[in-house]
Parts: C-alpha cells; sequence; structure tokens
C-alpha cells in the first residue's frame, strides 16, 4: 500500500487561507468517504482534526474544514495562524480493515 | 483521566524481538477496536496493526507482515505489539490509538505519546 500522496510543504501569511491536497487512487480516497487529517506539532503525538471528509470532532477550531474530489482530499485552514505551523497529514481507510498515511505537508507560517 | 500510554521501547539489536504495551485509562477500553501508528526518525506516519474490540481479528500492513503480533488484555486495559526480527528499518516511535468514538469509526482519535524503538548493533 503506497501513501497517499501530499506536497510536501505549504505556506501562508496570518489570516490568510491554505489547502492541502492529498492524493490517492480509487481503491483507498476514491473508494470511501473515510479520509481523516491529523496535525502533529514537533514532538508530540499526531492530534485528529477532521474524520468523514469533512467532520470536525468537539473542540477542533471551525477554521480547519475538509473536503473530497474524486481520488483527491483536500484540508483548508482559513484564517491561519501561528499555532497551525506543523506537519499535516491525511489518511483513508483502504479497505479490509487497513489504512493508508499520506506523506505528510509542513505548513509554514510566514 | 482518559489516555493512553505506551512502553517498552529501548535499543533493540537487529534480529532480536521486542513487545510494546499501551496502557489504557479513563474510557471502556473493551469496546474500541485499537491501532498501532508508527513513526520512523524525520518521517511520516505509518498504519501498522489492528486488533478488534473483543480480539477476534487482527490485520497487518504488509511492511509488518509475518513479524509482528498485535493482542489485548482485557482484564488490565492493555493492548500489545509483539515484533520479532527487527530490522534496522523498523526504527521507528511507535503510538497506540483507539479507533473511533462511541458513534463512528474508520479514524484515530485518541493517541499515546508513543515509545520509541531503535533497531541498532
Amino acid at each position: 500500500q503506497s501513501a497517499l500522496t501530499q506536497p510536501a510543504s505549504v505556506s501562508g501569511s496570518p489570516g490568510q487561507s491554505i489547502t492541502i491536497s492529498c492524493t490517492g487512487t480509487s481503491s483507498d480516497v476514491g473508494a470511501y468517504n473515510l479520509v481523516s487529517w491529523y496535525h502533529q506539532h514537533p514532538g508530540k503525538a499526531p492530534k485528529l482534526i477532521i474524520f468523514e471528509v469533512n467532520n470536525r470532532p468537539s473542540g477542533v477550531s471551525d477554521r480547519f474544514s475538509g473536503s473530497k474530489s474524486g481520488n483527491t482530499a483536500s484540508l483548508t485552514i482559513s484564517g491561519l495562524q501561528a499555532e497551525d505551523e506543523a506537519d499535516y497529514y491525511c489518511c483513508s481507510y483502504a479497505g479490509s480493515s487497513t489504512y493508508v498515511f499520506g506523506s505528510g505537508t509542513k505548513v509554514t507560517v510566514l | 483521566q482518559v489516555q493512553l500510554v505506551e512502553s517498552g521501547g529501548g535499543v533493540v539489536q537487529p534480529g532480536r524481538s521486542v513487545r510494546l504495551s499501551c496502557a489504557a485509562s479513563g474510557f471502556p477500553f473493551n469496546t474500541y477496536s485499537m491501532h498501532w501508528v508508527r513513526q520512523a526518525p524525520g518521517k511520516g506516519l505509518e498504519w501498522v496493526a489492528i486488533i478488534s474490540y473483543d480480539g477476534s481479528f487482527q490485520f497487518y500492513a504488509d511492511s509488518v507482515k509475518g513479524r509482528i503480533s498485535v493482542s489485548r488484555d482485557k482484564s488490565n486495559n492493555t493492548l500489545y505489539l509483539q515484533m520479532n526480527s527487527l530490522r534496522v528499518e523498523d526504527t521507528a516511535i511507535y503510538y497506540c490509538a483507539t479507533e473511533g468514538n462511541l458513534h463512528t469509526r474508520y479514524f484515530f482519535d485518541l493517541w499515546g505519546q508513543g515509545t520509541l524503538v531503535t533497531v541498532s548493533s
């Protein structure tokens, strides 16, 4: 199972919006509306920010939103803040109780 | 306190074995499927294994299949990962995580802080 493809880095200024793409195949992202997103600050465990493509867990800012079209899922961060600087990972269910993560994107707040 | 706490990591020689533990507290452990996810130093996340809430099935990533085994003990709310024939490329932080929540599945909700396994001679 190959990793989902994400851009290595994305940057933006405070207040701007950025979008991170996550491209898979018709066997994972395209097959299921079961894409989740995580961010990970240095030295910390990942934290869930989006599940089932576009649902936010309780307590996660509404500045985070998700979408999907075909084999590509996307995470948009609106009103970028300094605290959003982190690594971001998508993940998709891939059938037969298996999962595949994205390659990861480093978000830099300029 | 709702938490997962991993332990058992350390430096292990290639070809040897290690057993990692993940102690759960503060939530109904026996109602959640559990996962192991790993992260090599400076690299991305890699899904490793799942065990169902009752331990009746397990699935593994192709990269570790045949060399690892996941199990759970409901009497002490602990998840285990037995890793055999360790390779240098197994060097990583190993995280345990719950699957979903009470209403839906297919994502990783609660994560532990991770335990580092270094495979080196």
